[in-house]
Order: C-alpha cells, then structure tokens, then sequence
C-alpha cells in the first residue's frame, strides 16, 4: 500500500531534550516536506527536500533541522525543543511540486512541556 | 509569494451542491491550484488541481476563472463525510518550490 508514515504518532517531551521525528515513504518521491499545523495558522511549512542531499527552508524552519540522505526517508530534528514547538506534524511526499498529488502522513502531535 | 484567500466556513445540507471559493491574484503563470481537505484527526488529502481548464474527478470538479485569479471547488452531491475543512493552495512564485496553504474553509455539512 502506497503510504507516507510517520513515528511516533504521539510524543510528550521536555525542553531541551533532543528528538526525532521520523517520516518515510514507500512510492519512490523525490518530493518530502515538513509542516505544522497550529490553531487559527493553518498549515505552514518548515522544510522540503526536492531529493537527496538536496533540502530548503520553508516558511517556519527555526529550531528544526532535517536530513535526506536516503530517498525514503526525510526525518525532522529538534535538537533543543522549546514549547512553542508544541504543534501537530505532519510529512508529506510527492513525485514533484506544481502538477503533483501531495501524501500526506497521519500526523505527529507533540507536546513540549 | 503567491497567496490564497478562502472563506472560513460554509454550511450545505446533505445531498446539495457546495461551491467552494478561493481568490489567488497574484498567481503566476504556470502556478498550478491545488485543492487538499482535512477530515477531523488526519492529515490532509488531495481532492483536484488544474492549471487553466476545468477539471473533474470521482471527488469533485474543479472550475477555474478565465484570468486565473480566483477557481472554485464544486462538491456535487455533498455528504456528511465531506465535512472537512478544505484548503486552496499554490505554488510558489519564485519557483523555489515551496507551497502555501490557505487558510482553509471549513464546511459543515447537515443532515
């Protein structure tokens, strides 16, 4: 089945400690990206991969970091979460940008206490 | 950057049509629009995109203005699985790939 997945699907945290989103696909994209979604802001994103090795800023990246060094794989970084990093997470991956379909995964909500 | 312009919320009853808005005026040329909804605790999904012709799919028909700067997201039979918000977005202008969301239009649907 052609999925994005995402893990942990929940995660509760404390300043400070460094963590790890995970994000993979099964459909061969060379398209990943990252976003938030917070109360009354929509979507917004943080960072996208056009493949590997290759990735860039989006609207949010402060305190994130992210990697691609496999084509299946994009996971998002906090080395030194704070608070207002509490937000619900979502990866994405597509073939491209402009003409494509976006999957998205289920989501990852994380509280940083 | 390209921006999109959606009501927050509409209302239909089940088995009615819904239009859907969406204002993007300062699209650019080969900006494609792409129309995604959220059901309650998931992600979003893809509904529709098109460039400049009217498009349809299983989901829905998606109707774009003439000069581009505005197209709508027809629903052709709402259902109560259809309550969602629904998000209208673009690609970036200056091409760097990036995508913006709209503020999303959140549909209710009744009974």
């Amino acid at each position: 089945e052609a999925q994005v997945t995402q893990n942990p699907r929940y995660l509760i945290t404390v300043t400070g400690k460094k963590l790890t989103v995970t994000c993979s696909q099964n459909m061969n994209h060379e398209y990943m990206s990252w976003y938030r979604q917070d109360p009354g802001l929509g979507l917004r994103q943080i960072y996208y991969s056009m493949n590997v090795e290759v990735t860039d800023k989006g609207d949010v990246p402060e305190g994130y970091k992210v990697s691609r060094k496999e084509k299946r794989n994009f996971p998002l970084i906090l080395e030194s979460p704070s608070p207002n990093q509490t937000s619900l997470y979502f990866c994405a991956s597509s073939l491209g940008t402009s003409g494509y379909e976006q999957f998205f995964g289920p989501g990852t909500r994380l509280t940083v206490l | 950057d390209a921006k999109t312009t959606q009501p927050n919320s509409m209302e239909s009853n089940e088995e009615e049509p819904v239009h859907l808005p969406c204002n993007h005026s300062t699209i650019s040329g080969t900006d494609y629009i792409h129309w995604y909804r959220q059901l309650p605790s998931q992600g979003p999904e893809y509904v529709i995109h098109g460039l400049t012709s009217n498009v349809n799919n299983r989901m829905a028909s998606l109707a774009i203005a003439e000069d581009r700067k505005s197209s709508t997201l027809i629903l052709h039979r709402a259902t109560l699985r259809d309550a969602a918000v629904y998000y209208c977005i673009l690609r970036d202008v200056n091409n760097t790939d990036k995508l913006i969301f709209g503020t999303g239009t959140r549909l209710q649907v009744f009974p």
